[in-house]
């Protein structure tokens, strides 16, 4: 149980372009879902709370118009990486959380801005 | 701030046990101690987590002193596979978990 998907697990886009993640529950629902990002070699870093039906709470120093998140239902929650720029090329990975406030993280999803 | 604290590194023989500590003597009362590890270029994998007893489940144990203030995960029997970078982290009520750098583990044949 508590598996999580991402798709895709691999994108490459051209500087500029938006690029969608979409986390899934596959069973069980999540009030809460998480996303993280991860630079080669270094460790997670949160950037945001999602929770169902409501606006996303950010962390600090993400912007949150470049970095929108959709919760729409229990089961899915997407990152769209607007105007996307090679900077912004990372690992994105998200994670939801179970009844007892466990999170369980997906794949992740590769990002590569050209 | 992570708020935790753990060796960069540490190795093992393949079928010894690896003991893995961690500190976090700030710890409050209502934290969990919540470990995760991280196989390379993949999400992190849930392993376990307690608040004050000791607790065991089919991957790994965790002790945790009375105090509170440091915890050590164990891997009964480590194979290639437990390869992996190892995170301990404090669950807060916000339910937030903040990523410090980690314990890469290197299983040795």
């Amino acid at each position: 149980g508590a598996v999580v998907s991402q798709h895709p697990s691999r994108v490459i886009c051209k500087s500029g372009t938006s690029v969608k993640i979409e986390c899934r529950s596959l069973d069980f629902q999540a009030t809460t879902m998480f996303w993280y990002r991860q630079f080669p070699k270094q460790s997670l870093m949160l950037m945001a709370t999602s929770n169902e039906g409501s606006k996303a709470t950010y962390e600090q120093g993400v912007e949150k118009d470049k970095f929108l998140i959709n919760h729409a239902s229990l089961t899915l929650s997407t990152l769209t990486v607007t105007s996307a720029h090679p900077e912004d090329s990372s690992f994105y990975i998200c994670s939801a959380s179970e009844s007892d406030n466990t999170q369980y993280f997906g794949p992740g999803t590769r990002l590569t801005v050209l | 701030d992570a708020k935790t604290t753990q060796p960069t590194s540490m190795d093992c023989a393949e079928g010894r046990a690896a003991n893995l500590p961690c500190n976090h003597s700030t710890i409050s009362g209502n934290e969990y101690v919540y470990w995760y590890r991280q196989i390379h270029s993949q999400g992190p994998q849930y392993i376990i987590h307690g608040l004050k007893n000791n607790e065991t489940n089919e991957m790994a144990s965790l002790i945790i002193t009375e105090d509170r203030k440091s915890s050590t995960l164990i891997l009964p029997h480590a194979t290639l596979r437990d390869t992996a970078v190892y995170y301990c982290i404090r669950g807060d009520s916000s339910y937030k978990l903040i990523f410090g750098s980690g314990t890469r583990l290197l299983v040795r044949p």
